[in-house]
């Protein structure tokens, strides 16, 4: 049972390309998370899906899209990167029920460096 | 709205002694409250929630937090310190009355470094 398992772990982007990072969890759970981690501001929530086949913004979604291919992967889409979004991205995933636990599962996360 | 507010950025504690790391919330209706330890270069790992019931949690690795209802405060605390307890501690809230609303609102983080 692997958890919420995060690719890649490191990555370094010139401003103005593109990449996906990739989530996936294996615990049957409804509902996935991307945050970003930046240093004094805590967790900030970019986009979730509370169940396959939705998706709905977060706190900071300006820059990102996200898929939720099925109910086990959830991937992050940066079109056009900035240096802003040098960051530390991570995957979550929580399961609605029954029973609902509310509780968050993490990935690893992934150190993106945009240059 | 909900939000979580941990006053302190840095708390440091001897080892032996007892910690406390506070956070307070603002919610309009009723909390989920939860607590997330990080070590470095990893994911959030879960302590301990509030759910409903106990306003003292016992959670993981001697760890427990008290709701306290009146102020609006869940502090997290140990009797006795580890310095393998030294990481950055999240508090998050849910607002369970806001039908619909799956999202936790996590503080900026307290870093807790215990010194040998």
């Amino acid at each position: 049972n692997a958890g919420v398992t995060q690719t890649p772990k490191f990555q370094v982007l010139k401003t103005g390309q593109s990449m996906t990072l990739q989530c996936a969890q294996d615990m049957n759970h409804n509902s996935m998370y991307w945050y970003r981690q930046d240093p004094g501001m805590g967790l900030r929530l970019i986009y979730y899906s509370a169940s396959e086949g939705t998706t709905d913004k977060g706190e900071v979604p300006n820059g990102y899209n996200v898929s939720r291919l099925n109910k086990r992967e959830f991937s992050l889409r940066l079109e056009s990167a900035a240096p802003s979004q040098t960051s530390v991205y991570f995957c979550a995933s929580s399961a609605l029920g029954p029973p609902r636990t509310d509780t968050q599962y993490f990935g690893p996360g992934t150190r993106l460096t945009v240059l | 709205a909900q939000s979580v507010a941990q006053p302190e950025d840095q708390v440091n504690v001897a080892e032996g002694n007892p910690l406390t790391v506070k956070c307070t919330y603002s919610v309009s209706g009723n909390p989920y409250l939860f607590w997330y330890v990080q070590y470095p270069n990893r994911g959030l790992q879960f302590l301990l929630k509030y759910i409903t019931g106990d306003n003292l949690v016992k959670g993981s690795y001697g760890f427990e937090a008290e709701f306290n209802k009146s102020q609006t405060s869940f502090h997290l605390k140990k009797p006795s310190a580890l310095v393998s307890d030294s990481a950055l501690y999240f508090c998050a809230v849910r607002d369970i009355s806001n039908f619909g609303n799956e999202k936790l609102t996590f503080g900026t983080g307290t870093r807790l470094t215990i010194i040998p």
